[in-house]
This record gives structure tokens, C-alpha cells and sequence, in this order.
């Protein structure tokens, strides 16, 4: 057990809609980190939020915000959902925000989109 | 940005036969290499890093090295078990005006059979 914790683990959706995935990183962890992994695919970074302020952007798409809470909890919203949206999406926490520093993994949520 | 590109994509090994998974990466500016680990239904798992001032790190069954002139970096694991089966991940990490930016190639999937 990383102490990241994800909800919901399994979402399924339609297209056209809007989810919030939820992220709890580790205890006294200020970096938390959004990956998606799609069917084969390694793992492409979304966003990096540190002690509540953005600070790195990946591959996100317009449709997807995030943002971090004054309790460092993470959520990621999808909006305007298609297909190719399904894929597991982690979250991803550290100490810091330096490059040394362990990314600890959560147990990702799967969303699919019918 | 940062290329990182791991082969081979699927490795199958006898048990106690060795494997060896290998990365390049295209950003001079990468200062660490993690490796991570991802069993089924889970998310990727830490199991060795290796900073770029040192060219070979071992910890029990697993060794990572580096050449940084050639910009390649290896996973090796001695006398496979049936519990190495999983994906392996590695990444390229550099600290990008005081965040880390973290690539993943696109993983390895080693079977180790009995």
C-alpha cells in the first residue's frame, strides 16, 4: 500500500459527460501528480500540482482541469467525454517537487466511456 | 522535450534466467532514472533509481546502469522468479525550473515462466 488513495476505482460513463476522480496522496506528500494510461500505452503525464499551485503541464486536454485543496487533496475533472477518453488514470504523489524525489502511485481509477 | 524509449516491449524468460530491459532518453538535462514495477490491477511501484553522477546502483536480484555519454540506462534482473511477472516502466526525470518533469517509456511486459 503506497498511502496514495483513489476514488472512485471503476467509473463508468457516457460520452458527452463530466466525472471527478479524486486523489489523496501520502501524508505530509506536497506534490501530487495526474497520469493516464491507456490500453498498451505507458504512462503519459497530465499535470503537477505543488502545495496547492500548479506547476507542471503535460499532455491535458482542454476537457481536463485539476486542481489541489488547501487539505492537498487532488481531483481531476474530465468534461465532454469520448471514447478515447477510457484509460486508467493515476495520481501520484511526492515530498518535493524536485526531480530526485519517489513518486508514490496511487491504485488508479479505470474509466470507461460507452 | 524528453524522448524516453524502452525495449524490448514483452520479454519472456525461463525462471532463474536473467532479463534485461533497456532505455534511451533524449534530454541531456535528465539528472534521474526510476524504475518502476506495476502488477496487474495496481499502480507502477518504485524499485530502484539511479542518479546520473553514479553508473551502476544493485539492490538484492536488481541492478540499474547508466551510460550518459550514450544516453542509454538498463534494468537487469538476476535469477527471475515467477513474482518479477509484471509491467517495468523506466523514466528520465529532470528538475525543470524547480519541478520535476518525469517521461515513462512505454513499459515492458517480462514473463517469467516456471
Amino acid at each position: 500500500d503506497s498511502g496514495v488513495t483513489q476514488t472512485p476505482k471503476h467509473l463508468i460513463t457516457a460520452t458527452g459527460q463530466r466525472v471527478t476522480l479524486r486523489c489523496s496522496p501520502r501524508s505530509g506528500d506536497l506534490s501530487v501528480y495526474w497520469y493516464q494510461q491507456s490500453l498498451d500505452q505507458g504512462l503519459q503525464f497530465l499535470i503537477q500540482y505543488y502545495n496547492g499551485e500548479e506547476r507542471a503541464k503535460g499532455n491535458i486536454l482542454e476537457r481536463f482541469s485539476a486542481q489541489q485543496f488547501p487539505d492537498l487533496h487532488s481531483e481531476l475533472n474530465l468534461s465532454s467525454l469520448e471514447l478515447g477518453d477510457s484509460a486508467l488514470y493515476f495520481c501520484a504523489s511526492s515530498e518535493g517537487q524536485g526531480a530526485f524525489h519517489e513518486q508514490y502511485f496511487g491504485p488508479g481509477t479505470r474509466l470507461t466511456v460507452t | 522535450g524528453e524522448n524516453v524509449e524502452q525495449h524490448p516491449s514483452t520479454l519472456s524468460v525461463q525462471e532463474g534466467d536473467s532479463a534485461v530491459i533497456k532505455c534511451t532518453y533524449s534530454d541531456s538535462a535528465s539528472n534521474y532514472f526510476p524504475w518502476y514495477k506495476q502488477e496487474l490491477g495496481k499502480g507502477p511501484q518504485l524499485i530502484i533509481d539511479i542518479r546520473s553522477n553514479v553508473g551502476e546502483k544493485k539492490d538484492q536480484r536488481i541492478a540499474v546502469t547508466l551510460n550518459k555519454t550514450a544516453k542509454h540506462f538498463s534494468l537487469h534482473i538476476t535469477e527471475t522468479q515467477p513474482e518479477d511477472s509484471a509491467v517495468y516502466f523506466c523514466a528520465a526525470s529532470s528538475n525543470s525550473g524547480g519541478y520535476q518533469k518525469v517521461t515513462f517509456g512505454t513499459g515492458t511486459k517480462l514473463q517469467v515462466i516456471p
